[in-house]
């Protein structure tokens, strides 16, 4: 069975760190791209970053490039996002989902988490 | 960044009705496009990959048109466990994008 499992939610000041992780079992976690995807409380979905199977491509949104980095340990079949200089605006709570590639080409993100939530606030 | 502009944002629908849901691109975007259900407090899950493709599991009930711009979620005679929020996505391009979402509720 396919799991994912993110950790290392909670609560910092804003200019804080915090760095997620995310479990994965139950697959070939070094055959797939992994992707991070927030929603702020009582929002709508925003995807973060993503990263490639061997960790050499990675892709962010705007609003986090040069603040978060993310990773990945194919060897202990994890996935991180490590998040510096946060503010008010990325609280929400963050997931972590596989890409999944069908047999025509196209993808999308087939199994998630169940979040961890992340509060920036003084 | 491409722009998703889903509509409507809200929807109110009887058991068994059929329910259409738009989402627009602000550019082509070929089929490189998704639909997502989220029930409240749960994570999204895949329902439509690749404008058209229903991914495995997901009731024949459901199903996805569209090309280039306008894409569609239809569902033929809603269950009650469809009333949730979807949200189309956009992976033509970086950054990824998703629409405003559109909340489904029982009338």
């Amino acid at each position: 069975e396919v799991q994912l499992v993110e950790s290392g939610g909670g609560l910092v000041q804003p200019g804080g760190s915090l760095r997620l992780s995310c479990a994965a079992s139950g697959f070939t976690f070094s055959s797939y791209w992994m992707t991070w995807v927030r929603q702020a409380p009582g929002k709508g979905l925003e995807w973060v970053a993503n990263i490639r199977q061997d960790g050499s491509d990675k892709y962010y949104v705007d609003s986090v490039k040069g603040r978060f980095t993310i990773s990945r340990d194919n060897a202990k079949n994890s996935l991180y996002l490590q998040m510096n200089s946060l503010r008010a605006e990325d609280t929400a709570a963050y997931y972590c989902a596989r890409d999944f590639y069908g047999g025509s080409g196209y993808h999308g993100f087939d199994y998630w988490g169940q979040g961890t939530l992340v509060t920036v606030s003084s | 960044a491409i722009q998703m502009t889903q509509f409507p944002s809200s929807l109110s629908a009887f058991v068994g009705d059929r329910v259409t849901i738009t989402c627009r691109a602000s550019q082509g975007i070929r089929s490189d496009f998704a639909w997502y259900q989220q029930q409240p407090g749960k994570a999204p899950r895949l329902l439509i990959y690749g404008a058209s493709s229903l991914q495995s599991g997901v009731p024949s009930r459901f199903s996805g048109s569209g090309s280039g711009t306008d894409f569609t979620l239809t569902i033929s005679s809603l269950q009650p466990e469809d009333f949730a929020t979807y949200y189309c996505l956009q992976d033509y391009n970086y950054p990824l994008t998703f629409g405003q979402g559109t909340k489904l509720e029982i009338k």
